[in-house]
């Protein structure tokens, strides 16, 4: 089935920084999304973006679906920010696949 | 409505009782998902109807667990004689295709504790 891979695993920033996620796939992109997950565990929707860039305030995402990945751009990060930021791509089946999520803390 | 609604938000139960989930998708969203996440974990794909389709049960973990939809809208999570190991934050999407572009919305979750 399909592998979403996401990288890295964890992150801690001082706040203001800049950061880049990466998500990879196994297979070709599918309805993208890129998710954040707040501390109370809301699962927040970011972008929907199978291609191409989008932009949102500091965050912004691309995905090169012909090279299989996508990355999501945080700027000046800040406390809010902290949590989990998941991948997710459907597998035409019906299934969301997650990736394991990229574990982000902003320090003050 | 709005968003995706899932009540209650929080759910203590005792060792041996019988739960019930609610999901509200939003109206109009042809699928509806249900996962579940433990403490510290990823997301645990549980069920998944799509229209008039049958269900995709393959994530349910024992037969305690079942769901149904009705009228293809709102859904009920039912677990059966809970466990501890059933304690989770039980999460539900929708999602509506169209035109091939399938964006899925959470709700806010409920969490449940089996004591």
């Amino acid at each position: 089935g399909i592998q979403v891979e996401q990288s890295p695993p964890d992150l801690i920033l001082q706040e203001g920084a800049n950061s880049t996620l990466r998500c990879n796939f196994s297979d070709s992109v599918n309805n993208l999304q890129w998710f954040h997950q707040n501390p109370w565990g809301q699962l927040i929707n970011l972008f929907y973006i199978p291609s191409g860039t989008k932009q949102n305030g500091r965050l912004s995402a691309t995905t090169v679906a012909t090279e299989r990945y996508s990355l999501l751009y945080i700027s000046s990060s800040q406390t809010t920010d902290s949590g989990v930021y998941f991948c997710i791509q459907d597998n035409q089946g019906g299934k969301l696949i997650f990736g394991q999520g990229t574990e982000l803390s902003v320090k003050p | 409505g709005a968003g995706v609604s899932q009540s209650p938000s929080n759910k203590v139960t005792e060792k041996g009782k019988d739960v019930e989930l609610r999901c509200d998708p939003i109206s109009g969203h042809t699928a509806l998902y249900w996962y579940r996440q433990s403490l510290g974990q990823g997301l645990e794909f549980l069920i998944y109807f799509q229209g008039n389709s049958a269900p995709d049960k393959s994530g349910l973990p024992s037969d305690r667990f079942s769901a149904e939809r009705t009228g293809g809208s709102v859904s009920t999570l039912t677990i059966q004689r809970t466990q501890q190991e059933d304690s989770a934050v039980y999460l539900c999407a929708s999602s509506f295709a169209l035109g091939g572009v399938t964006e899925a919305f959470f709700g806010q979750g409920t969490r449940l504790t089996v004591v």
